[in-house]
């Protein structure tokens, strides 16, 4: 079955600090890849999305993701992070077909310390 | 341009009691989405509608749940009766007509409390 996985429930970085938030998908097929944040009591903003080309993407608030089809992975980082990165991080994956069929991870908390 | 708006933000309610979920879309998206998230079970859909027709309902979770799109600028989500099983944040997403790539943009979120 497709699936994605967010194998970190939580994590706390340093203000200032690198970070990278895993992401891994089933299926073979190249799929459409989103990252999606959500602020406490906020909806989901959409980061950056990957689609095709270019397999290093760039999205607002100096995120990146980079897609990695050899490792099922579509992993996002910031080289710097803020306390106002703290948030809970969504991967999400399209695998055509449905529209209905747009599948979410269980999500990602970041936490960060000054 | 305005996103998705969605009305109430918050409702608590008693078991029992009907609650209607409101929802308009970006205009000129011609998909739209229901989606529940909850801690135990993270983001699920619900329900969504391409050109105000449902499409899929299979994740709507009793007959408890009915939802409708009377036209391409509004939609509701029913629950009658609630529970207080139903207490989570509703989503509402939209996608434009020319996204093949399934695009979504969230609103806001309503959060249900059923006591």
């Amino acid at each position: 079955a497709q699936s994605v996985t967010q194998p970190d429930i939580h994590i706390t970085v340093s203000e200032g600090a690198s970070l990278e938030l895993r992401c891994n998908y089933s299926y073979g097929a190249t799929p459409y890849l989103f990252w999606y944040v959500q602020s406490p009591g906020q909806g989901l903003q959409l980061l950056l999305k990957y689609f095709s080309g270019d397999t290093l993407v760039q999205g607002i608030k100096g995120f990146e993701a980079e897609f990695k089809r050899s490792q099922s992975s579509f992993n996002l980082r910031k080289p710097s992070v803020h306390w106002s990165d703290a948030a809970e991080y969504f991967c999400a994956v399209y695998y055509g077909g449905s529209q209905g069929n747009l599948i979410f991870g269980k999500g990602t908390k970041l936490s960060v310390k000054p | 341009d305005a996103g998705v708006i969605q009305s109430p933000r918050h409702e608590v309610t008693e078991m029992g009691q009907e609650v209607t979920l409101r929802c308009k879309p970006i205009s000129g998206h011609n998909s739209l989405f229901w989606y529940r998230q909850t801690m135990m079970r993270g983001l699920e859909l619900l329900i969504y509608f391409n050109n105000n027709v449902p499409i899929d309902d299979s994740g709507m979770p009793e007959d408890r749940f009915s939802a409708k799109m009377p036209n391409a600028s509004f939609s509701t989500l029913k629950i009658q009766p609630s529970e207080p099983r139903d207490s989570a944040v509703y989503f509402c997403a939209s996608s434009p007509a020319e996204s093949s790539y399934n695009e979504q943009f969230f609103g806001p979120g309503t959060r249900l409390t059923v006591l």
